[in-house]
Formats: structure tokens, sequence, C-alpha cells
């Protein structure tokens, strides 16, 4: 079955870090690809998307391309603030009218000042 | 413009006792579902539905009931609670035209079952 595996948290950085954090994914077919950002206290909202091969979704800094030749679609940030202290899903959607979200288990980034 | 909301935010339950979360959207989707968050388990898909009417089961369904008679609303059911289900619950809306994928959550609603 379809299913993510995103690396294991909490990550630390120093603010001005650069941040990467892996994502993987099987699926069959074409999925399109999600990475969503929780907030402490929040519900989750959508960071950035690609929904075809080699496709770059980018947004607040943060960028993440869709590599069907690797299955990754890995987040990364060049300079990361201490506003961005979240959790970060890696999701992904295949296709059908259902097209329920499958999300990998998260990773708590915490940017120390 | 009010989302997803989701009613209540806290609730402590004894187990055995029932309750229903709320959860309504005012943005005319068609799709809704519900979700359960626990530590290192992400989220996992409880129940979803496609249009009113339609209700279907997702990964982890058993103790939950839901049902769709309205597109705005969709209320999830613990007909006998038991402490398995403390966790924190979301709803989620998109739509199913836009085809996007972007889910629309809920603030959240934090049930313990003592």
């Amino acid at each position: 079955g379809n299913s993510v595996t995103q690396m294991e948290g909490p990550v630390t950085l120093s603010e001005e870090a650069f941040l990467t954090i892996n994502c993987t994914y099987t699926a069959t077919g074409y999925p399109s690809l999600f990475w969503y950002v929780q907030y402490p206290g929040e519900g989750l909202q959508l960071l950035l998307k690609a929904t075809k091969a080699d496709d770059k979704g980018s947004n607040k800094g943060f960028e993440a391309t869709y590599r069907k030749e690797t299955t990754s679609f890995h987040l990364e940030k060049g300079s990361v603030q201490v506003s961005d202290s979240a959790v970060y899903f890696c999701a992904l959607r295949s296709g059908g009218s259902q097209g329920n979200l499958i999300f990998g288990k998260g990773t708590k980034l915490s940017v120390k000042p | 413009n009010a989302g997803v909301t989701q009613t209540p935010k806290f609730q402590v339950l004894k187990t055995g006792q029932s309750m229903t979360l709320q959860c309504a959207q005012d943005m005319n989707h068609e799709y809704m579902s519900w979700y359960r968050q626990d530590p290192g388990m992400g989220l996992r898909l409880i129940h979803y539905s496609v249009g009113a009417g339609i209700t279907d089961q997702g990964e982890v369904p058993n103790g939950y009931n839901v049902s769709r008679s309205t597109t705005e609303d969709f209320p999830l059911r613990l007909l006998s609670a038991a402490p398995s289900q403390t966790s924190v619950y979301f709803c989620a809306s998109r739509s199913a035209i836009a085809n996007t994928g972007e889910l629309f959550f809920g603030e959240g609603s934090r049930l313990t079952v003592l």
C-alpha cells in the first residue's frame, strides 16, 4: 500500500542554519506530494506541493522537488528562523476521486536564536 | 471566513461515556474527513465523506461513527469511549472539484478518556 516515511525528529537548529527534512514514499502510479506544517496549538496547513515528477514546490523560503527516480520529496530551507519552529508533515495523495492524504509521522523542528 | 470549525476544543470523558465531536465548514467542500493525531504516529484517517449521504472508513475506524446529512457538517461520534481514544482529533475538508489536494484543517479537539 501507499506510505510515507520521513526522518525522525526532533531536529534542533540555530537561526540561519540550513534545513533538510527527508521524505520518501511508496505509492502506485503518480501521486501528488505535499508538505504540511503545524504550528503549536494549531491545525495543519499546506506549506507546498508538487503534482508530477521534477516539479518543485516552494513557499516561504521552503522548497521540495518531486524525485520519482528516488521516490523522494525532501524539504529544504536555506536559512531557518525562530518562527519556523513547528512540526512538518510529508504527505501523499494517490489518484482517484477519494484522494485521501496519507501522512508521515511528522518531524518536530526547533530553531534557537 | 471561518473555514473549518471544530467543537469542543477540549473534553474529558470517563470510560464508557459517549460524545460527539462537531465539525462544520463554510467553504462548500464536498470532501470532509476526520484524523486522529497521536505522538509518534502522525495523523491517521478515521472516516471520510465525499458528499452528503456518503461516508467511508479510513485506516482506524473502530469505535467511531460518522454521518453526513448536510454538506457543511460532519460529526464524529464515540459511542463508548475507551482510554485508547485519548488523542487530538482533526477535521479537514477540501474541494473535490478543484482537485488540488489541499486539505483545510480545523484547530483540533483534544480528548482525554479516563
